[in-house]
């Protein structure tokens, strides 16, 4: 079964500064999709960004963007720049071809300082 | 193109009471799948049902628990007799398609207490 591993419960970081989350999963597929998605104190969830296992560049969006290492199963998400409106929960999440439900890690929370 | 529309956001039942949560799509997505989130923990997959018909039930408990997505109106998750340990925040999510790749569009949840 895919499980999704987030290590790191709470991180902190100064604004402007860069922060990384780190996200491992465990997969016997080959064929797969990796997400991180924001959750704020609304309770919406978010999505930041999207990675195709086949394709070796790491995904971008803005100050965002991840690095995808598929042998290590790792899945880590940069914030560069941070601002006070990055402060969320953030949820990394693992999704296969051929299954239906998206599996979510435990989440990291993170708190961005003035 | 309004959003995945779940309602009620708080929903406060009794021990034994029935808790009928509600969500409606974004327009033109058949596709709707439910999670439940425990505080301080990730998103567990409970249900995925397309119109009519249920497809995965895998993540839902096999009694009290059950869910429908009609021709017409919203999915419902209905949970029956709720005790203490329903109380959780639910999540539904649609998508236009059923491909792996496609993400998920949130709703912002129902809080259910359980007193």
């Amino acid at each position: 079964a895919q499980t999704v591993t987030q290590s790191q419960p709470e991180m902190s970081v100064q604004e402007a500064e860069t922060v990384t989350l780190s996200c491992t999963y465990d997969t016997s597929e080959s064929d797969y999709y990796l997400f991180w998605y924001k959750q704020p104190p609304s309770r919406q969830m978010i999505l930041v960004i999207r990675q195709e296992a086949y394709k070796q560049q790491n995904a971008t969006e803005n100050r965002f963007s991840v690095n995808f290492q598929k042998a290590a199963k790792s899945f880590s998400l940069k914030i560069s720049d941070s601002q006070l409106g990055d402060a969320a929960m953030y949820f990394c999440a693992y999704r296969s071809r051929s299954n239906n439900d998206m599996r979510f890690g435990a989440g990291t929370r993170l708190t961005v300082k003035p | 193109n309004a959003g995945v529309m779940q309602n009620p956001r708080h929903l406060v039942r009794r021990r034994g009471q029935e808790a009928r949560l509600r969500c409606s799509p974004m327009k033109g997505h058949s596709h709707v799948y439910w999670y439940r989130q425990l505080p301080e923990e990730g998103l567990k997959f409970m249900v995925y049902l397309q119109k009519e018909n249920i497809i995965d039930e895998s993540g839902m408990p096999k009694e009290r628990f059950s869910a429908e997505f009609p021709k017409e109106g919203p999915s419902i998750l209905r949970i029956q007799q709720v005790v203490r340990g329903d109380s959780a925040a639910y999540f539904c999510a649609s998508s236009p398609t059923d491909r792996g790749g496609e993400k998920l569009f949130f709703g912002s949840g129902t809080q259910l207490s359980v007193l």
